[in-house]
């Protein structure tokens, strides 16, 4: 049972220009929410999570919205940069499961010059 | 500060042995979490240690186990191997009440 979706398996975005990456969930349990990024031949690297009382987080290039009604959470790059190109994962958690990601299947975002 | 180390990094054994893989966790982190990623199933959860203790477990058989050290490093087997069970396998660390999970390198493995 897929409780995390990303249906978006890959996004083409030129440099400069907004990344937004979707992620719906269908657990309205979690209670915390991550993204991570991962290269080729490497482990994910975190960049951004937010909390479920909390609809938006910021952390430089990087946003994420989450939207508990509709159980939709999403990044935002902005701007895009070719070292942006990798896989995105949008991940969940509940506090009684601490340290249990159910993750997403992935996004391949392509940062084109 | 080293980040989470695995070890080894790359490793092919035939179907019907086992094998053990090693994670070592960043400095101070008492939670230990094992990922098995495949092609077909993305990122699975297989366990979670945190002090010595299984907290969580995934959905795998009894053929996978782990355990967790008193310095916190971890280690995970998977007995009577399976070709299914070609993947790589991740070790992520966190500090205790800290939601944001550090992930190694991975160990491939190929079950031939």
């Amino acid at each position: 049972d897929q409780q995390v979706k990303q249906n978006s398996p890959s996004l083409s975005v030129q440099e400069g220009r907004i990344s937004i990456l979707n992620c719906d969930y269908t657990n309205s349990m979690f209670d915390y929410f991550l993204w991570y990024k991962k290269y080729p031949a490497e482990g994910p690297t975190f960049l951004i999570s937010i909390s479920s009382i909390k609809d938006k987080n910021e952390d430089g290039r990087f946003t994420v919205f989450l939207n508990k009604s509709a159980k939709h959470l999403s990044l935002h790059i902005v701007p895009s940069q070719p070292g942006d190109s990798a896989v995105y994962f949008c991940a969940a958690m509940t506090t009684d499961s601490w340290g249990k990601f159910q993750f997403g299947a992935g996004t391949q975002v392509v940062v084109t010059p | 500060k080293a980040g989470v180390t695995q070890t080894p990094r790359y490793l092919i054994k035939t179907r019907g042995q086992q094998v053990t893989l090693s994670c070592s966790p960043i400095s101070g982190h008492r939670s230990v979490s094992w990922y098995q990623q495949t092609p077909g199933q993305g990122l699975q959860f297989l366990f979670e240690y945190f002090s010595e203790t299984q907290r969580n477990k995934g959905n795998f058989p009894g053929r996978f186990s782990g355990r967790q050290f008193s310095n916190s490093r971890s280690e995970m087997n998977v007995s009577t191997l399976e070709l299914g069970d070609s993947a790589l396998y991740l070790c992520a660390s966190s500090l205790q009440g800290r939601t944001e999970a550090f992930f190694g390198q991975g160990t491939r493995l190929t079950v031939v």
